[in-house]
């Protein structure tokens, strides 16, 4: 069955590291997206791809990165600029720009 | 630009009742409109969705109709389980124009059904 795969479902990061979260989709869409969820909050968008090798920054890009080299995968590192890193992150993929996403189940990443 | 406005939560009510979230939106032309729902510690799930005025999207007993006039797309369920505690969010994406590469949220209206 197609679908986002978000790994792993729980990470743990020391201060001052950087972590970088999977996302990959065999949904063969061409726009993928991350976001922050912290608790009892709405989304905040990270970062956005609409192709492979492009990408813009959302509303809270400071401190993350992305890559898009394939189109199945769209990898966040958390960097350590990222001052209170401990959320929820979501990945999301839409088929072209008039459709609604489809979500992975997202990775919960806590600061030790 | 787009924006969405949700009912504020919490939201509590007993097994059986009616359901209405309220969702207003702010948008140039004609967007689609989605209800998405998240259950504990998942992701986001599509509930529902309408793309053109007077559509009524329909799934698991939700329902909500597109209403040009009023700007609305409220949520509404006649009788509700416990199985549907959940945040329920509601969303836009506009026309195929430029600005409109992303979806818009609402802030998220949290429903908890008690027995």
């Amino acid at each position: 069955d197609g679908g986002i795969t978000q790994s792993p479902k729980y990470l743990f990061r020391k201060e001052g590291q950087n972590v970088t979260l999977s996302c990959e989709q065999n949904l063969n869409h061409d726009a993928m997206y991350w976001y922050r969820q912290d608790p009892g909050q709405g989304l905040r968008l990270i970062y956005y791809s609409q192709i492979v090798n492009d990408f813009q920054k959302g509303d809270i890009a400071e401190g993350y990165s992305v890559s898009r080299e394939k189109k199945e995968s769209f990898p966040l590192t958390v960097t350590s600029a990222q001052k209170n890193p401990t959320a929820f992150y979501l990945c999301a993929s839409s088929p072209d720009r008039a459709g609604g996403y489809t979500f992975g189940s997202g990775t919960r990443l806590t600061v030790v | 630009g787009n924006s969405v406005t949700q009912m504020e939560g919490p939201v509590t009510l007993s097994e059986e009742a009616f359901l209405t979230i309220n969702c207003t939106y702010t948008a140039t032309g004609y967007p689609s409109l989605f209800w998405y729902v998240q259950y504990p510690g998942e992701g986001l799930q599509l509930l529902l969705k309408a793309t053109k005025a007077d559509d009524k999207g329909s799934n698991k007993g939700f329902e909500a109709t597109y209403r040009k006039e009023t700007t609305s797309f409220h949520l509404e369920k006649g009788s509700v389980q416990v199985s549907d505690s959940a945040v329920y969010f509601c969303a836009l994406r506009g026309p195929l124009t430029f600005g409109n590469e992303k979806l818009t949220f609402g802030t998220g209206t949290r429903l908890t059904i008690i027995p």
